[in-house]
């Protein structure tokens, strides 16, 4: 199977600074990834599409320079949550399309961020 | 955007019953997915179902979609304790760009 790692787990963070997320694929390549975000009892909520070596694509409403993603390699996306705020608390969670089956997503655990 | 209504919002029931869950879209597809996710963690896939198909199994799993109604469901035979956990269904567009649009979601707990 696809296993996606996203790291870290969980983090802390004081208000005004900024918290990059990891999210990688472990045994396969992807040249897009998406990016959501979940609020408690919620569903998720897309916010981007990472796409490898261009520009990520935006959902109407996600502040793009607020969530700054970067997919740098065919195995790597992040996304920094700059100058965070208590708002921005929240569950991230990334996914990527596995082989073959492009519609089939595997997801990382998610990232739980606590902005204090 | 979020595009599913999924029902009910929350069920309990005893292992061994059945559950089932309903799900409803807005758009045209390409196919339509579950996904189980447990407290605090990432999504696992369970079933995905085409848009030209009716039924699918798996294993304790049946889903069902009926396009002209824009409505899915999902039912889970003989429920375990281990079944406890939120389900999603999650929709992917007719275009196939790969994303997929989630619905609001399940929460079942199966008491033991």
């Amino acid at each position: 199977g696809a296993v996606v790692s996203q790291h870290p787990s969980r983090v802390i963070c004081k208000s005004g600074t900024s918290v990059k997320i990891e999210c990688r694929s472990l045994d396969f390549q992807a040249t897009t990834m998406f990016w959501y975000r979940q609020f408690p009892k919620k569903s998720l909520m897309l916010m981007a599409t990472s796409n490898e070596g261009s520009k990520a694509t935006y959902e109407q409403g996600v502040e793009k320079d607020k969530f700054l993603i970067n997919h740098a390699s065919l195995t790597l996306s992040t996304l920094t949550v700059t100058s965070a705020h208590p708002e921005d608390s929240s569950f991230y969670i990334c996914s990527a399309p596995g082989r073959g089956a492009k519609n089939i997503q595997y997801f990382g655990a998610g990232t739980r961020l606590s902005v204090l | 955007s979020q595009q599913g209504e999924e029902d009910p919002q929350a069920l309990s029931i005893q292992e061994g019953e059945n559950a089932t869950m309903n799900c409803s879209y807005k758009t045209s597809i390409n196919n339509l997915q579950w996904y189980r996710q447990n407290s605090g963690r990432g999504l696992v896939h369970l079933i995905l179902i085409r848009s030209n198909e009716r039924e699918k199994h798996s294993g304790r799993l049946r889903v069902t979609l009926d396009t002209s109604k824009k409505s899915s469901s999902l039912l889970i035979t003989a429920s375990r304790a281990a079944d406890t956990a939120s389900y999603f269904c999650a929709t992917a567009s007719s275009s196939n760009t790969g994303k997929l649009i989630f619905g609001q979601g399940t929460t079942l707990q199966v008491k033991p």
